[in-house]
């Protein structure tokens, strides 16, 4: 069965340290698409990239890194030079391929909330 | 382009009430999923649909029902609400393949008392 850890239930930081976000995820598909989502304290789900298991190439946009690494089945999010407004609670979230009819369900970690402080 | 509607945004129940959330994209996106979000505990997968007239059930269908006439509409209903439904309900649509991430609802605060 498919598993997405995010250990850091909490963070807080100061404004403009950098914060990273970690997410371990398991799973038996090697067809498999990682995704992270921000949730404003607003309420909405923010999609912020997904990632296929056959890409392995780091992503950056802009202050907001990933660091996908197949060998510790981590997919970790980087915020540079952080800022009151990504004061959020950030999900990652793991869907598989191959897994019959309920292949590409989101299942997601418990979110870790970042506080950034000014 | 309004994506995924969900309706109400906020709803009070009784104990042992019933009622319908509403969820409707219009994106002719094939599949259609109900989350609900606990704190601490993320979103869970409640009931879903690979297309009009097939679902099945997640990881957390019990008290739950769904059924799925079109390709556009996918509501869930609770036939007797209990406190322990008390969350934040999302809907979501997608498509194959899965590349774009999931479309979700701005989600239904659903308090049962």
């Amino acid at each position: 069965a498919q598993k997405v850890t995010q250990a850091q239930t909490e963070i807080s930081v100061v404004e403009k340290e950098d914060v990273t976000l970690d997410c371990v995820y398991e799973t038996r598909d090697t067809t498999y698409y990682l995704f992270w989502y921000k949730q404003p304290p607003s309420g909405e789900l923010v999609f912020l990239i997904r990632r296929n298991s056959f890409d392995e190439q780091n992503e950056i946009s802009g202050r907001y890194s990933w660091n996908f690494q197949k060998s510790t089945s981590s997919f970790n999010f980087t915020i540079t030079a952080s800022q009151v407004v990504d004061s959020a609670v950030y999900f990652c979230a793991l869907s598989e391929a191959n897994s019959g009819a309920g292949s590409y369900q989101l299942t997601f970690g418990k979110g870790t909330k970042l506080s950034v402080i000014p | 382009n309004a994506g995924v509607t969900q309706t109400p945004k906020f709803q009070v129940l009784k104990t042992g009430q019933s009622m319908t959330l509403q969820c409707a994209q219009d994106m002719n996106h094939e599949y259609m999923s109900w989350y609900r979000q606990d704190p601490g505990m993320g979103l869970r997968l409640i009931h879903y649909s690979v297309g009009a007239g097939i679902t099945d059930q997640g990881e957390v269908p019990n008290g739950y029902n769904v059924s799925r006439s079109t390709t556009e509409d996918f509501p869930l209903r609770l036939l007797s609400a209990a406190p322990s439904q008390t969350s934040v309900y999302f809907c979501a649509s997608w498509t194959l393949p899965s590349n774009y991430g999931y479309t979700f609802g701005s989600g239904t605060r659903l308090t049962v008392v």
